[in-house]
Formats: C-alpha cells, structure tokens, sequence
C-alpha cells in the first residue's frame, strides 16, 4: 500500500532561518506528490506539487523536488516568516487508489 | 468561486446518535472525498464519491456512509457514534481527469462526541 513519513516535530525556528521538512514515501505505482498547509483552525490548502521524477514544486519561497531513487519529496524554504507557522502535510496519490495519503504533519512556529 | 462550502462547522454530539455532515463541491468539480483528520493526526481517507456511487473506501466501519446528490453535493453520515469518532472532518473536492488533479478542501466540520 501506500505510505508517507514525516520529519517529527514541533519545529521551531527564527524569523529568516532556512526550513527543511523531510518526506519519503512508499507507494504501490507512480504517485503525483504534495505538500499540503494548515493554519489554525482552517482546513488544507495546497502549497505546492510534482506529479512526475525531478519535477520541482515551488509556491509563495516554499520548493521541493520528486526524488524517485531516493523517494522523498523534501520540503524546503530559504527564509520562513512568522506567517509561514502552521502545520504542513506531506501527500501521495497514485492512478489506481485516487484517494490521497497523508504523513502525520509537522507544526512549523516560526519566532520573530 | 465559493470553493469547497462544508456545513455545519462545529456540532457536538452524544454518544450513539447520528450526525450528517454536508459539503458542497468547487464549481466544476464532479468528485467529492471525506477525511477524518483526529487531534494531532494527519487526515484519514473515509470513502470518495463520483457520479452518485462510492468509488473507493478507506478503512472505516459500516457506520460511515455517504451519498452524492445530482448538484455533485454530499452528505457523510455517522451512526451510533464514539467518542472516538470526536475529530475534523473534511472534504475535498476535484475533477476526476487523474491522479495529478488538485483536490481543494473544505474548512471542515468539527465533531465532538460526548
């Protein structure tokens, strides 16, 4: 079946510091990748995606990379802000399930 | 575009009644999906619907069920709850042309079970 695994968090960091958040995944055929954000009390908005290998995601600074050989999907930007604090999801979906699969999410707080 | 409109946004339940969630698709889109997201978890696909049938299910029990009405709208319902049914529930809507379609999510309905 399919899978994702999230860094752990709380992530806490400072106003302009670099942010990475690790993803890798497992899946059953060619997944499409996301990165889903949620800020307090809302519900999921995409963030960025890749639907094939070496495609790079990129919205609002944030970017990740599809890496088929080493099946990750890192999620990086080079100076978060305090806006950027939320909790931020890893997904997969794949042709054949439709249904998208989750990590356990990351809380990012960014401090100014 | 109103986007993915679920109603009600809280509802507080007591243990074994029923409760229906409804959601209303974006404009456009003909598929709709229901998550349980528990406190602290990452959202759990519950079942999608397309063209009024379910299409696919995860791994919940019997007393989930949903239907799909001929606006694309939908309705998930829960029987004889528990308090671990207690969680945010969402739904997403998309446009069935392939795995690489975005879904866009509601703001959710939070049930609490007590």
């Amino acid at each position: 079946g399919n899978s994702v695994t999230q860094m752990e968090g709380p992530v806490t960091l400072s106003e302009e510091a670099f942010l990475t958040i690790n993803c890798t995944y497992t899946a059953t055929g060619y997944p499409s990748l996301f990165w889903y954000v949620q800020y307090p009390g809302e519900g999921l908005q995409l963030l960025l995606k890749a639907t094939k290998a070496d495609d790079k995601g990129s919205n609002k600074g944030f970017e990740a990379t599809y890496r088929k050989e080493t099946t990750s999907f890192h999620l990086e930007k080079g100076s978060v802000q305090v806006s950027d604090s939320a909790v931020y999801f890893c997904a997969l979906v794949t042709g054949s399930a439709r249904q998208l699969t989750f990590g356990s999410g990351t809380q990012l707080t960014v401090l100014p | 575009d109103a986007g993915v409109t679920q109603s009600p946004t809280h509802l507080i339940k007591t243990r074994g009644q029923q409760v229906t969630l409804r959601c209303s698709p974006k404009s456009g889109h003909d598929t709709v999906s229901w998550y349980q997201q528990a406190l602290g978890q990452g959202p759990q696909f519950i079942f999608q619907y397309y063209e009024e049938e379910e299409r696919q299910r995860g791994n919940f029990p019997d007393r989930f069920s949903g239907h799909q009405f001929p606006n694309y709208s939908s309705e998930l319902n829960v029987n004889a709850l528990l308090l671990g049914d207690s969680a945010l529930y969402l739904c997403a809507s998309s446009f069935t042309g392939g795995a690489g379609t975005e879904a866009f999510f509601g703001q959710g309905t939070r049930l609490t079970v007590v």
